[in-house]
C-alpha cells in the first residue's frame, strides 16, 4: 500500500508569491491534515479536511488555506509568503478523526524557503 | 500557548541503556497521547499510543506512562539502539476538538554505540 505523498519536496519562493502544496493520502483515508514544522516550535497544526469539508483550523492567519477533493487529495495554498513562512510542511491522512483507531500516517513534508 | 511541552530539546544515551523521554500537558481535556518518531528527511512515523483512562502501555521496547495527576507522560526505551536516534515528538488529542493533534516541540533522541 502506498504512503502518503507530498509534492513538491522541496520549494523555494520569495517575500509576496503564493505557493499551493499538494498532498495525496493513503488509499481509503479520508482525513487530511496538515501541519507547519519549524525549530523549536514541533508541529503546528494548521488544518484538517474530512470529506471535502474543512472540520477543524489551527491558529494560523488567513494567507493559508487548503482544500480537499473528491479522491481525497488535498492541497495547501499559502499567499502573500513571508520569511516566516520557511518551514517544512507535513500532511498526514487517517482513516477518520485523530485519536484511537485514527493514527495518523505522515508524508515526507514540502520543505518550503521564502527568500 | 503550548500545551504540550517537551523541556529536553535533546538527550544522549549510551546503548543497551534506557532512554527516558518527557512530555507535559496543561489541557486537562486531552485524552488520548501518542508519540511519533521521526527521522531527518522523512514524515514522522507512529510508534506508540495511550488512552487518558490507562497508566501505561506497552509495546516491545517501548512502555508509554501516563500520571494524569501531574499532566505528565514519559516514554521509557529499553534497550536504546543506535536506530532508535530520532527526534521523538509527544501529542495529545481532544475528542471535542475534532481531528487536532497538538505536537510538543520534540526532543532528539542519540544512542551512541
Amino acid at each position: 500500500k502506498a504512503g502518503v505523498t507530498q509534492t513538491p519536496r522541496y520549494l523555494i519562493k520569495t517575500r509576496g508569491q503564493q505557493v499551493t502544496l499538494s498532498c495525496s493520502p493513503i488509499s481509503g483515508h479520508r482525513s487530511v491534515s496538515w501541519y507547519q514544522q519549524t525549530p523549536g516550535q514541533g508541529l503546528q497544526f494548521l488544518f484538517e479536511y474530512f470529506s471535502e469539508t474543512q472540520r477543524n483550523k489551527g491558529n494560523f492567519p488567513g494567507r493559508f488555506s487548503g482544500r480537499q477533493f473528491s479522491n481525497s487529495r488535498s492541497e495547501m495554498n499559502v499567499s502573500t509568503l513571508e520569511l516566516g513562512d520557511s518551514a517544512l510542511y507535513l500532511c498526514a491522512s487517517s482513516l477518520a478523526a485523530a485519536g484511537p483507531g485514527g493514527e495518523q500516517f505522515f508524508g515526507p513534508g514540502t520543505r518550503l524557503t521564502v527568500l | 500557548d503550548q500545551q504540550v511541552k517537551q523541556n529536553s530539546p535533546s538527550l544522549s544515551v549510551q546503548e543497551g541503556r534506557i532512554s527516558i523521554l518527557n512530555c507535559d500537558y496543561t489541557n486537562s481535556m486531552f485524552d488520548y497521547f501518542l508519540w511519533y518518531k521521526k527521522y531527518p528527511a522523512e514524515g514522522p512515523t507512529f510508534l506508540i499510543s495511550i488512552s487518558s483512562i490507562k497508566d501505561k502501555n506497552e509495546d516491545g521496547r517501548f512502555t508509554v506512562f501516563l500520571n494524569k495527576s501531574a499532566k505528565h507522560l514519559s516514554l521509557h526505551i529499553v534497550p536504546s539502539q543506535p536506530g532508535d536516534s530520532a527526534v521523538y515528538f509527544c501529542a495529545a488529542y481532544a475528542y471535542n476538538q475534532g481531528g487536532k493533534l497538538i505536537f510538543g516541540q520534540g526532543t532528539e533522541l542519540s544512542v551512541k554505540p
